[in-house]
């Protein structure tokens, strides 16, 4: 199993552009989210998923959309690059219940200019 | 909503014990979990307590108290492969989503 894969590791964008940064899980779990991480701050959840079809927001999610229709695959969408977005990206994935584990993906390098 | 609160920064020496404190509040409370995350990596799973007491993997344990809405990690033999940042993190309610406290800088000196 790969696990949980995200493309691409590194990104450039000029304010106002928009792209998409993509997220996919081979381990057929139902849970997907997305995390960023600034320096010397924690992971703050931007988007979450509980299947295919459905989304909710998390702590952070202006400025950024998702969709689900697979069960492997969770992008998440830009719409119009701004500074501060620039982060670090995670993407996740688990099995629903409090304790199981949860699987980060490599992580997305953004830098917004 | 949830909240956690750990210490920003721990320092300590290679083979002594060092404890990373977690205090949380929660709408209801579903389970404190533990990720550790080096540098440039990826956060990975550590332990999760659901139940009052120690839950020992290897040198590194986990305790919870839910009376005090507290929690800590301990690590033993410290080495210095174990400078990292720690994170804490609970469940809503639903176990839709994980939320993360802001992290414990770890760094071990010889």
């Amino acid at each position: 199993n790969a696990g949980v894969t995200q493309t691409p590791k590194f990104q450039v964008l000029k304010t106002g552009q928009s792209m998409t940064l993509q997220c996919a899980q081979d381990m057929n779990h139902e849970y997907m989210s997305w995390y960023r991480q600034d320096p010397g701050m924690g992971l703050r959840l931007i988007h979450y998923s509980v299947g295919a079809g459905i989304t909710d927001q998390g702590e952070v999610p202006n400025g950024y959309n998702v969709s689900r229709s697979t069960t492997e695959d969770f992008p998440l969408r830009l719409l119009s690059a701004a500074p501060s977005q620039t982060s670090v990206y995670f993407c996740a994935s688990r099995t629903q219940g409090a304790g199981e584990t949860q699987y980060f993906g490599p992580g997305t390098r953004l830098l917004v200019l | 909503g949830q909240s956690l609160e750990q210490p920003s920064e721990v320092t300590a020496v290679e083979g002594a014990i060092v404890q990373i404190n977690c205090t949380y509040q929660t709408s209801g409370f579903y389970g404190l979990s533990w990720y550790q995350q080096h540098d440039g990596g990826a956060p990975t799973f550590l332990s999760y307590n659901a139940l009052d007491g120690l839950e020992e993997t290897g040198r590194f344990s986990s305790f919870l108290s839910r009376s005090d809405s507290y929690g800590y990690l301990l690590l033993q033999e410290l080495q210095m492969k174990d400078s990292a940042s720690y994170f804490c993190a609970v469940p809503d309610r639903g176990y839709n989503k994980l939320i993360f406290g802001a992290g414990t800088r770890l760094a071990v000196h010889p």
